[in-house]
């Protein structure tokens, strides 16, 4: 199972909008309703911002919003502020196995 | 509160095997699966493997089939990942992480994350 590709890094000032693709097959993102997002500080434990594609956790804030087009799922932050810096890494499901993304890195300039 | 605490840093040789173990408190036990997740230095999350507290049922990533073992006690709301053959390259913190749904990838509460150190 090859790992779902997404950007090295994205950056963006604050207030302003990225968005994080997360490219996979039919067999795992383009087939499944299950594609998570995570944010990632190292040496911390991941943080679930996006589930089952586009719903958000109660306490994450909704400037994080999830979508899917075909084999591509997407993560876009809104208004970008300064504590959304970390790596994000995509999931999904992949017919009884699970496979992440390579994993992007936000930086807020 | 939901919590899983994990066990502490763990140092083998190249050969050995590790253990690492995931209480998890604040909820059913048996009602969500358990996922375990790793991340080698510099490197990006890598899924290893579920176990399904109800009944113990595992899936293992192919990366990991034949050296891994997940195992659980539900007399103690343990998840346990024995992971054996080790290698330099499994220097990692490895986590557990919960989800209520097979097909959902892990969720909404990790554990803190074990650094297993492979070394001679």
């Amino acid at each position: 199972q090859s790992a779902l590709t997404q950007p090295r890094s994205v950056s963006g000032s604050p207030g302003q909008s990225v968005t994080i693709s997360c490219t996979g097959t039919s067999s795992d993102v383009g087939g499944s309703n299950y594609v998570s997002w995570y944010q990632h500080h190292p040496g911390k434990a991941p943080k679930l911002v996006i589930y089952d594609v586009t719903k958000r956790p109660s306490e994450i804030p909704d400037r994080f919003s999830g979508s899917k087009s075909g084999n591509t799922a997407s993560l876009t932050i809104s208004g970008l502020q300064a504590e959304d810096e970390g790596d994000y890494y995509c999931c999904s499901y992949a017919g009884s196995l699970f496979v992440f993304g390579t994993g992007t890195e936000v930086t807020v300039l | 509160q939901v919590q899983l605490v994990q066990s502490g840093g763990e140092v083998k040789k190249p050969g050995a095997s590790v253990k690492v173990s995931c209480k998890a408190s604040g909820y059913t036990f048996t009602n969500y699966y358990m996922h375990w997740v790793r991340q080698a230095p510099g490197q990006g999350l890598e899924w290893m493997g579920v176990i399904n507290p109800n009944g113990g049922s595992t899936t293992y990533a192919q990366n990991f089939q034949g050296r891994v073992t997940m195992t659980r006690d539900t007399s103690t709301s343990t998840v346990y990942m024995e992971l054996n053959s080790l290698r330099s390259e499994d220097t990692a913190v490895y986590f557990c992480a919960r989800t209520f749904i097979a097909a959902r990838p892990p969720g909404d509460y990790w554990g803190q994350g074990t650094l297993v150190t492979v070394s001679s």
